[in-house]
């Protein structure tokens, strides 16, 4: 199975300070039909999950643009750029590239 | 607008079973398959797999094949994670998520608790 490794795993940020999470896989997410199928979700406190990034670096509907995702291959991170409060909660990378679907430990943010 | 509404939280005894319901509104059902998610008490996110809501067929993450079943109740836009002979560490909340070929994962259900305990 695809390993996700995220970094760091709690991550504490005043607001309007710009902040990035890692997720490194274990294996090249990138597919045989030449898409890279890593997306980025927060879920935030008592809440379901919602999808910000998908395919690396593709804004969801909706999703501020102080939220923008990088990356290729193994390697990739979600930005953002001048944390608000609404931002609290735990980011989740996962990967739909190899079965079985993986994400990673999550990382959580708190406001200081 | 695009809603999956799941069913309420359940207490159940080790042995029973549990069906969990995820009705889908504001898109056309067939068009995106369903994924089920385990989340653990105070852990992360697990894949349990999926079902193509076209054509009816499962596929289970490894940890998940025996006691899990999904289904579907196409013509009420629904889809069903039934769980046999529940253990322990079962207890969790079980999250639909509809995922579709432009974009994926978009949209939750808000999560089902189950609670297995003697």
């Amino acid at each position: 199975d695809v390993v996700l490794t995220q970094t760091p795993p709690t991550l504490s940020a005043t607001i309007g300070q710009s902040v990035s999470i890692s997720c490194r896989s274990s294996q090249s997410l990138l597919d045989s039909d030449g898409d890279t199928y890593l997306n980025w979700l927060l879920q935030r406190p008592g809440q379901s999950p919602q999808l910000l990034i998908y395919s690396v670096s593709n804004l969801e509907s909706g999703v501020p643009n102080r939220f923008s995702g990088s990356g290729s291959e193994t390697d990739f991170t979600l930005k953002i750029s001048g944390v608000e409060a609404e931002d609290l909660g735990v980011y989740y990378c996962m990967q739909a590239t190899h079965a079985p679907l993986t994400f990673g430990s999550g990382t959580k943010l708190e406001i200081k | 607008q695009i809603q999956l509404v799941q069913s309420g939280p359940e207490l159940k005894k080790p042995g029973e079973s549990v069906k969990i319901s995820c009705k889908a509104s504001g898109y056309t059902f067939t068009d995106y398959a369903m994924h089920w998610v385990k989340q653990a008490p105070g852990k992360g996110l697990k894949w349990m797999g999926w079902i193509n809501t076209y054509t009816g067929k499962p596929t289970y993450a490894d940890d998940f094949k025996g006691r899990f079943v999904f289904s579907l109740e196409a013509s009420a836009s629904t889809a069903n994670l039934q769980i046999s002979n529940l253990k322990n560490e079962d207890t969790a909340t079980y999250f639909c998520a509809r995922s579709g070929m432009m974009v994926p994962w978009d949209a939750w259900g808000q999560g089902a608790s189950v609670t297995v305990s003697s």
